[in-house]
Formats: structure tokens, C-alpha cells, sequence
């Protein structure tokens, strides 16, 4: 069964500093993974995602996120984090041709100044 | 920016109303689907749709209804709204690509 588990229900940074992300995932087959970000009052944005090509998957806004099967990881970062980041973030997974994508529970990001 | 919409944004109504939440997108995806999202929660999968006539039901129960008559609208029916019922509904449609695109949602409140 997938499953997702986003590790940090909260992080805060320093505007400037380095964001990590953490999510790991569960899936019994070959698996699709996205990051969304979501802003207060607006819908889901995509990220970027994971589908079996390159492990290293670049995004918008500067975010990646690495792909690592042995470690059933999908971490996401940024190397400098900006005031405009501070938002929800959600790591998801699909089974590929499937209609299902598993939410994690979402990751709060708090942007200091 | 995704071509997906929907209406209302805000809704409060009283107990008892019936409501039906709009949901278009001008992609021509074939997949359609609604969440429920508490705040500060994840996605629930209430419904989702694979094309014309064709609806199931999500992995979390819902009282709701939906129907898919045009590939471009999905809209989701509540009978008699309850305050159980108040919550944020998200509507998205995915490619073939699988990515799926989000509508802005629309925040119910039922007093």
C-alpha cells in the first residue's frame, strides 16, 4: 500500500539559509512523487516531480528534490530560502497508471526575516 | 497558470440547503477529481472521474454527489448541507503526464 510520511509538521528559516524539506514514502510499485506548494486561501501548485528518469528533479522557484530509493526519500530543498516561500508544502505519492495520489500531511514553512 | 476554475470561493449557508460547487477546466483532461481539506490538514479523495459518465467514489466517505456529463465540468452536490459538511474542497484534473492541477477551492461554511 502507499503510503507518505512528511517528517516536520513545521520548519522555520532565516531568510538567505538553506530549506530541507523531509518526506519518505512507502509504495509497493515503481512510484510517481510530487512536491505541491500550497498559499494561504489559493489552490495547490506543482513543484516538480519524480518519474523514473533522473533521480536529482529540478523545480520552480529554485526547490529540488532528490530521489533516493534505498532510502524511500524525496527530500526537498532550496539552497537560499526567500520570504515569498513561506507556505505549505505537500510531498505526494502515485503508483504509476494509477488514479491514486497519497497525500502527506503537509510541511509548514515559516520564513524569517 | 492552470486552467482550472472554480466557483463559489467563499460560501456560507444555512443547514439544510441543497449547494452544488462548480468546478471547469479548459485542458481537455480526462481525469477529474475533488478533495476535502481541513485547515492545517492534508487531501482527502471525496471523488474522481476518468471521463465522461464515469464517477467513483474517494477513499474518504463523503454525502456529496458528482456528476461528469462534459469532460470539461465536474460539479459536486450536496443535498442538505450539514455543519459537518464545512470544510475547503479542491477540485483538480491530471494529464497524461499525471500531474495534476489544482482549482484556487472553494471554503464552505455551514452554520
Amino acid at each position: 500500500a502507499q503510503s507518505v510520511t512528511q517528517l516536520d509538521s513545521h520548519v522555520s528559516v532565516s531568510e538567505g539559509t538553506p530549506v530541507l524539506l523531509r518526506c519518505n514514502y512507502s509504495s509497493s510499485y515503481s512510484p510517481s512523487l510530487f512536491w505541491y506548494v500550497q498559499h494561504p486561501n489559493k489552490g495547490l501548485q506543482l513543484l516538480l516531480k519524480y518519474t523514473s528518469a533522473a533521480t536529482l528533479v529540478k523545480g520552480i522557484n529554485g526547490f529540488e528534490a532528490e530521489f533516493k530509493k534505498s532510502e524511500t526519500s524525496f527530500h526537498l530543498t532550496k539552497p537560499s530560502a526567500h520570504m515569498s516561500d513561506a507556505a505549505e508544502y505537500f510531498c505526494v505519492v502515485s503508483d504509476v497508471g494509477t488514479y491514486k495520489y497519497i497525500f502527506g500531511t503537509g510541511t509548514r514553512l515559516k520564513v524569517l526575516a | 497558470e492552470a486552467d482550472i476554475y472554480q466557483t463559489p470561493r467563499y460560501l456560507v449557508i444555512g443547514t439544510g440547503k441543497k449547494i452544488t460547487l462548480e468546478c471547469s477546466q479548459t485542458m481537455g483532461h480526462d481525469k477529474m477529481y475533488w478533495y476535502q481539506q481541513d485547515p492545517g490538514m492534508e487531501l482527502h479523495l471525496i471523488h474522481y472521474s476518468y471521463g465522461v459518465n464515469s464517477t467513483e467514489k474517494g477513499d474518504l466517505s463523503s454525502e456529496s454527489t458528482v456528476s461528469r456529463i462534459r469532460t470539461e465540468h465536474f460539479p459536486l452536490t450536496l443535498e442538505s448541507a450539514r455543519p459537518s459538511h464545512t470544510s475547503q474542497y479542491l477540485c483538480a484534473s491530471s494529464d497524461r503526464r499525471a500531474e495534476q492541477y489544482f482549482g484556487p477551492g472553494t471554503r464552505l461554511t455551514v452554520t
